[in-house]
């Protein structure tokens, strides 16, 4: 079973506009990262954040992270078209050996 | 740098047919992982390993499924016999462990078919 989930399954903006997406998890983490995925493609890597932050820029990339409500976001700022993919959060867990469960995903569609 | 590299990118097989999968980490990563994605879905770990050794295969079915990896670098992935639910993406990441977590390099994946 996953432990995360995102929200919304799907969003559609128009270029320019920002996108937000949320995730929450269940369990305790030792931070959560954010990955996306054209199209038929593998996942590429955005960003990390640790379980001890609030707050990571990268880029046009702001991701959050509220421990007490177990949940993140991922704001991407002046979006383009080829910011169309699939986001997912990967929640990171446990002690000798992360366990990291990625989450269903948001597909964003930007329209140009 | 080369990425993780997987073969074949495709497969088209009958159900009761054997098929394998195989990857090539990136050089330096001693962690490698096997995810299966299913279609709108996020990837499910399959196994992990660190260096040659399987350190989380919970969720590898494990009658059917199998993997390796020999001297701690490229690892395949094995399923006899396939059934019509293994129709998904295998993807293989990689990831240099020098912290508690570490950034996972995924490849494209393998879409396999089973008719």
């Amino acid at each position: 079973s996953q432990q995360g989930e995102e929200d919304p399954q799907a969003l559609s903006i128009q270029e320019g506009e920002n996108a937000t997406m949320n995730c929450s998890y269940k369990t305790s983490i030792n931070n959560l990262q954010w990955y996306r995925q054209n199209s038929g493609r593998g996942l590429v890597h955005l960003i990390l954040i640790r379980s001890n932050e609030r707050e990571k820029h990268s880029g046009r990339l702001r991701v959050t992270l509220d421990t007490s409500k177990k949940s993140s976001s991922l704001l991407i700022t002046a979006s383009r078209a080829a910011d169309t993919a699939s986001y997912f959060c990967a929640s990171s867990s446990g002690t000798s050996y992360d366990k990291v469960i990625f989450g269903p995903g948001t597909s964003l569609s930007v329209i140009p | 740098e080369a990425g993780v590299v997987q073969s074949p990118r495709y497969k088209i097989i009958e159900k009761k047919q054997p098929v394998a999968f195989w990857c090539n980490p990136i050089s330096g990563h001693n962690t490698l992982y096997w995810y299966r994605q299913n279609l709108g879905q996020g990837p499910e770990l399959l196994i992990r390993y660190e260096n040659e050794e399987a350190v989380d295969d919970s969720q590898l079915p494990k009658d059917r499924f199998s993997a390796e990896r020999l001297k701690g670098v490229d690892s395949t992935l094995k399923i006899q016999p396939a059934e019509l639910g293994d129709s998904a993406v295998y993807l293989c990441a990689s990831s240099f462990r020098n912290s508690l977590s570490a950034e996972q390099y995924f490849g494209p994946g393998t879409r396999l078919t089973v008719t």
